[in-house]
């Protein structure tokens, strides 16, 4: 079983729309959960962190955590095409708190 | 800028050859790390150091040695390059020990290496 596994892709959403990025860890004890984002060509840039049960939204972005069912996922509302790029979801397992455990990533692309 | 920086940006060389990435951040971060992107775009850790001491060392062929000078920068040698090393390496670097927050890792811009 992979540490971290994503919804394959790749997702295409109209603009304006909201895209839907689910992410499952298999590490139950894991404390920190990142969504990062890479345009092609380019290096991750992290967008949102969460660390407890509930949603957390910062601007178009919400992240949503469910310990329990070992789930985080990332809404983009308003999709816009320069939201075009890969989500790649990241969590650190509870054995190494430094370690990031990525998983394969999904490329979302918002059609204009 | 703040910024983790990384040199050079695209790295050509032949089988068997000897090259070094090198990597250097102006955050004030305690922790450092090498990741290597291959060509199917999956991010994979293979070394960290906190204050110039490994911390994590994963599977990776020992061809592969990092080195940490100093707590700012951190440096990837590796000895004779093969096929398979064709990857994108990417330097980052997170505050340390402490709160989870900590662990956020900003990354650099990459370098891309071709072994031909």
């Amino acid at each position: 079983q992979k540490e971290v596994e994503q919804n394959s892709g790749p997702l295409s959403v109209p603009e304006g729309a909201i895209a839907s990025l689910n992410c499952t860890y298999s590490d139950r004890g894991s404390q920190s959960f990142f969504w990062y984002r890479q345009y092609s060509g380019k290096s991750p840039e992290l967008i949102m962190s969460i660390y407890s049960n509930g949603d957390k939204e910062d601007g178009r972005f919400t992240a949503q955590l469910n310990k329990a069912s070992q789930y985080v996922s990332l809404l983009i509302r308003d999709s816009q095409p320069s939201d075009s790029a890969t989500y790649l979801c990241a969590v650190t397992p509870h054995s190494n708190d430094y370690k990031l455990s990525f998983g394969a990533g999904t490329t979302v692309t918002v059609r204009a | 800028d703040t910024a983790v920086s990384q040199t050079p940006k695209y790295l050509v060389t032949q089988m068997g050859n000897d090259k070094s990435i090198k990597c250097e951040q102006n955050l004030g971060h305690d922790t450092m790390y090498w990741y290597k992107q291959d060509s199917k775009k999956f991010l994979k850790i293979m070394f960290s150091y906190n204050n110039k001491e490994l911390i994590i060392n994963e599977t990776v062929p020992n061809r592969f040695s990092p080195k940490s000078p100093d707590k700012a920068h951190l440096n990837l040698h590796i000895n004779s390059l093969e096929l398979g090393d064709s990857a994108v390496y990417f330097c980052a670097s997170s505050q340390g020990l402490g709160l989870v927050s900590y662990n956020e890792q900003f990354f650099g811009p990459g370098t891309r290496l071709t072994v031909l």
